[in-house]
């Protein structure tokens, strides 16, 4: 089993519309949880760090649940400049370093 | 601004010339990561480093070196570079607590190697 896994997706969603995703991860003990955005040819950038209580920026919400080992990304009224690949990053199994999962792919159209 | 910096961006090399890559920090982060993308892929960890405790990934070539003389500065040699190895060479640092808890990675804008 994978440290972190998503659906690579793509995720084809109209303008406007919302949409989540997961990542599930094995290490239960792990503290540390983050989304990032990656476009095209670009270096991963933060959109989000999570927090055990769940946070919302704007139009993005993260939420934890430790109990099922799984972090969601939603992503409500989508722009076309949303469409990107978002990278889920956990704690390894062990603690000592950042593991990446492999990407969900996302694509806003009009 | 605090960031992190790599150099150069674009880097063409000959099939088995050496080369390497640097990058540098202002944040003062205690660990320093090299990643490698190739295309359509998610980043690829090749090692990292906690402190001066360097850390090799299982699966990365013994063709690729790292070194970290101080806090700033992290550098990725590449012995004899293969056409495979024609990829984005991704720099990321981030601090760690003895808890075991991490503060988010950052990234520098990455070195585009080509291979000839």
């Amino acid at each position: 089993r994978k440290e972190v896994e998503q659906d690579p997706g793509p995720f084809n969603v109209p303008e406007g519309a919302t949409v989540a995703f997961n990542c599930t991860y094995s290490n239960s003990a792990s503290q540390s949880f983050f989304w990032y955005r990656q476009d095209c040819r670009k270096e991963p950038k933060l959109l989000m760090s999570v927090y055990s209580s769940g946070n919302e920026d704007g139009r993005f919400t993260a939420q934890l649940n430790r109990a099922s080992q799984y972090i969601s990304l939603l992503i409500r009224d989508s722009k076309l400049s949303d469409s990107a690949t978002y990278l889920c990053v956990v704690n390894s199994v062990g603690g000592n370093k950042l593991v990446f999962g492999a990407g969900t792919i996302l694509r806003v159209k009009s | 601004d605090a960031m992190v910096i790599q150099n150069p961006r674009y880097q063409v090399t000959q099939f088995g010339k050496p080369v390497t890559l640097s990058c540098s920090q202002t944040l003062n982060h205690n660990v320093m990561y090299w990643y490698q993308q190739k295309s359509s892929q998610a980043p690829k960890l090749l090692f990292h480093y906690y402190d001066k405790d360097f850390n090799n990934e299982a699966d990365t070539p013994d063709n690729f070196q790292s070194r970290r003389p101080n806090t700033s500065f992290c550098f990725l040699d590449i012995r004899s570079p293969g056409l495979g190895d024609a990829a984005m060479y991704l720099c990321a640092t981030s601090s760690r607590f003895r808890t075991g808890t991490y503060n988010e990675q950052f990234f520098g804008p990455g070195t585009r190697l080509t291979v000839l």
